[in-house]
């Protein structure tokens, strides 16, 4: 079965300090795999994604992830967070090929940020 | 480039009605995904249109439904509400789907 699982629901890091948010996942073929961020009330803005090649993808604000195949994860790591990082962050699957368009997310890890 | 534009952001509809949303994609992207968000069930999908035609959907009873105009533009109905239909909706626009896309700030729907 696809799914994602997202083994931290909250997280709270001081400010400045490092984070790393889990994401592992289980797919029947390669996956393209998403983070996405959304703020109280908002929509979700994507972070990152990585569909194939280099394994450490790079992202906007600051924000890397690294997949690894043998582990089936794909995390998110900042190296140094900033109160604005305080949010919920979605890992999400998908298929890899445009005519199947479904997306699945994880159920999200909630971060807070400590001053 | 505008972004992913949803009307209303906020509803609120008594059990029994139906309503509709609106999703209007980043210009050119012509696949349109509807998510429902809740506490309990988190992002759920519920169905995906390109060109007009429902290419993909997900498990939601048939009182959800949606449809794409030919310039992509996007409306999903829900008709008889019920309370747990209560949720953020969000709808996200692509180029060809699959490969990424662009959320909008959803719908705030509350059934009472």
């Amino acid at each position: 079965a696809q799914s994602v699982t997202q083994p931290d629901i909250h997280i709270t890091v001081s400010e400045g300090a490092s984070l790393e948010l889990r994401c592992n996942y289980s797919y029947g073929a390669t996956p393209y795999l998403f983070w996405y961020v959304q703020s109280p009330g908002q929509g979700l803005q994507l972070l990152l994604k990585y569909f194939s090649g280099d394994t450490l993808v790079q992202g906007i604000k600051g924000f890397e992830a690294e997949f690894k195949r043998s582990q089936s994860s794909f995390n998110l790591r900042k190296p140094s967070v900033h109160w604005s990082d305080a949010a919920e962050y979605f890992c999400a699957v998908g298929p890899g090929y445009s005519s199947a368009s479904k997306i699945i997310f994880g159920s999200g890890t909630r971060l807070s940020i400590r001053p | 480039k505008a972004g992913v534009t949803q009307t209303p952001r906020y509803l609120i509809k008594t059990r029994g009605q139906q309503v509709t949303l609106s999703c209007s994609p980043i210009s050119g992207h012509r696949s349109v995904s509807w998510y429902q968000q809740t506490p309990g069930q988190g992002l759920q999908f519920l169905f995906e249109y390109f060109s007009e035609t429902q290419r993909n959907k997900g498990n939601f009873p048939g009182r959800f439904s949606g449809r794409q105009f030919s310039n992509s533009r996007s409306e999903m109905n829900v008709s008889t509400l019920e309370l747990g239909d209560s949720a953020l909706y969000l709808c996200a626009s692509s180029l060809e789907g699959g490969n990424g896309y662009t959320f909008g700030s959803g719908t705030r729907l509350t059934v009472v």
